[in-house]
């Protein structure tokens, strides 16, 4: 069964300083993952997604991804934050349609 | 583009009441999602459809979750009846389809509470 793991269930960096945010999934097939926001009292959004190809995503609001098969990890990264990011970001992972979230990561901007 | 919308958006009951959410999807998008969010946990599928039939409930708790899509455009959910452990967010989201890269659009959540 798939499975995704976010080991640090929150972070806070100052505003400016660069962001790694961890995930780590289990799939027996090629992923296809997923990287969200959820801002307080908001549904979802989708930040970047991978499925092949080119192993570093890029989506949106400056965030980026890197998918590393060996190490079955797909983390985020953001180089400069901006107080906005502060927000809850989730992990997937998808197969036939369904999702497998992680328990999120918040992420607190310090001034 | 109007997004996913959901109603109400805060219900607060008593356990043993019955409870009703209902979900408007995006116009045109033929999957829709049920997903229970506990406080401190990421999302959990409860129930999806594709148009009006169930393509994936192992996760509902059907002894007292429901759910239907009768015209295969909005949705509701039921909880009958509703249980301490039931106090959630739940989320419906949306997908043009069921493919695994179709990108799933959320609604703002319902937010209920049971006492």
């Amino acid at each position: 069964a798939q499975s995704v793991t976010q080991p640090d269930i929150h972070i806070t960096v100052s505003e400016g300083a660069s962001l790694e945010l961890r995930c780590n999934y289990s799939y027996g097939a090629t992923p296809y993952l997923f990287w969200y926001v959820q801002s307080p009292g908001q549904g979802l959004q989708l930040l970047l997604k991978y499925f092949s190809g080119d192993t570093l995503v890029q989506g949106i609001k400056g965030f980026e991804a890197e998918f590393k098969r060996s190490q079955s990890s797909f983390n985020l990264r953001k180089p400069s934050v901006h107080w906005s990011d502060a927000a809850e970001y989730f992990c997937a992972v998808k197969d036939a349609g369904k999702s497998t979230f992680g328990d999120g990561t918040t992420l607190t901007v310090k001034p | 583009e109007a997004g996913v919308a959901q109603s109400p958006r805060y219900k607060i009951i008593e356990k043993r009441q019955s409870v009703a959410f209902w979900c408007n999807p995006i116009s045109g998008h033929a999957t829709l999602y049920w997903y229970q969010q506990i406080l401190g946990q990421g999302p959990k599928l409860l129930i999806q459809f594709q148009n009006n039939g169930v393509v994936d409930d192992s996760q509902l708790p059907k002894d007292r979750f429901s759910a239907e899509r009768l015209k295969g455009v909005d949705s509701t959910l039921k909880i009958q009846p509703a249980k301490l452990e039931d106090s959630a967010v739940y989320l419906c989201a949306s997908s043009l389809g069921q493919g695994r890269g179709e990108t799933q659009y959320f609604g703002p959540g319902t937010r209920l509470l049971v006492l």
